[in-house]
């Protein structure tokens, strides 16, 4: 089993629509969370560490359920520039590594 | 200041041939991550270095792989007998783990590499 998965998408909405991806994990020993952005061909960077009582930034919103082990992206008023692939981040209590998601594709319709 | 940068940006090689991939973290970053990422695909784990331990090799997909980092500086990711499923962007970050945890990864721009 997959220690993060995501629902690839894609998801395409109109500007100005709400969007959410979900993104679970199995491993009950996680301790952070990420939402990375990766724009077409490019390298992924940082959108946001998600804690444990959500966290807010802008039109984005984290958010972390322990017990159902999943996080949470929301994009408020969407913008032709959220059109990316959002991948979600996962690191254990032990060990070393960052395990990504396979990422959720969105694209902003005009 | 200057992030991570690798070379080459891309690499087009013949089948069997051995190509090596360099990648020069930001300074102080202590972690350094290797990971491959095949064209519509997630980001497949393959290497770590943190200071002076011994690597994690746990994602090296086989004997062909390796990789080496100077102190805490450039790495070098090694692949011999090149075959056309190594064909992929290779990706490198680095990071600045925090006491008691990992801290958020800064990613190159990547080598694409083209096995013909």
């Amino acid at each position: 089993r997959k220690e993060v998965e995501q629902d690839p998408g894609p998801f395409n909405v109109p500007e100005g629509a709400t969007v959410a991806f979900n993104c679970t994990y199995s491993n009950s020993a996680s301790q952070s969370f990420f939402w990375y952005r990766q724009d077409c061909r490019k390298e992924p960077k940082l959108l946001m560490s998600v804690y444990s009582s959500g966290n807010e930034d802008g039109r984005f919103t984290a958010q972390l359920n322990r017990a159902s082990q999943y996080i949470s992206l929301l994009i408020r008023d969407s913008k032709l520039s959220d059109s990316a692939t959002y991948l979600c981040v996962v690191i254990l209590t032990t060990g070393n590594q960052f395990y990504f998601g396979t990422g959720t594709s969105l694209t902003v319709i005009p | 200041g200057a992030g991570v940068s690798q070379s080459p940006s891309n690499k087009v090689t013949e089948k069997g041939k051995d190509v090596e991939l360099r990648c020069d973290p930001i300074s102080g970053h202590t972690a350094l991550y290797w990971y491959r990422q095949r064209l519509g695909q997630g980001l497949e784990f393959l290497i770590y270095f943190q200071g002076n331990s011994a690597p994690d090799k746990s994602g090296l997909p086989s004997d062909r792989f390796s990789a080496e980092r100077t102190g805490e500086s450039v790495s070098t990711l090694t692949i011999q007998r090149t075959q056309q499923e190594d064909s992929a962007v290779y990706l490198c970050a680095s990071s600045m783990p925090l006491a008691g945890g990992l801290n958020e990864q800064f990613f190159g721009p990547g080598t694409r590499l083209t096995v013909l």
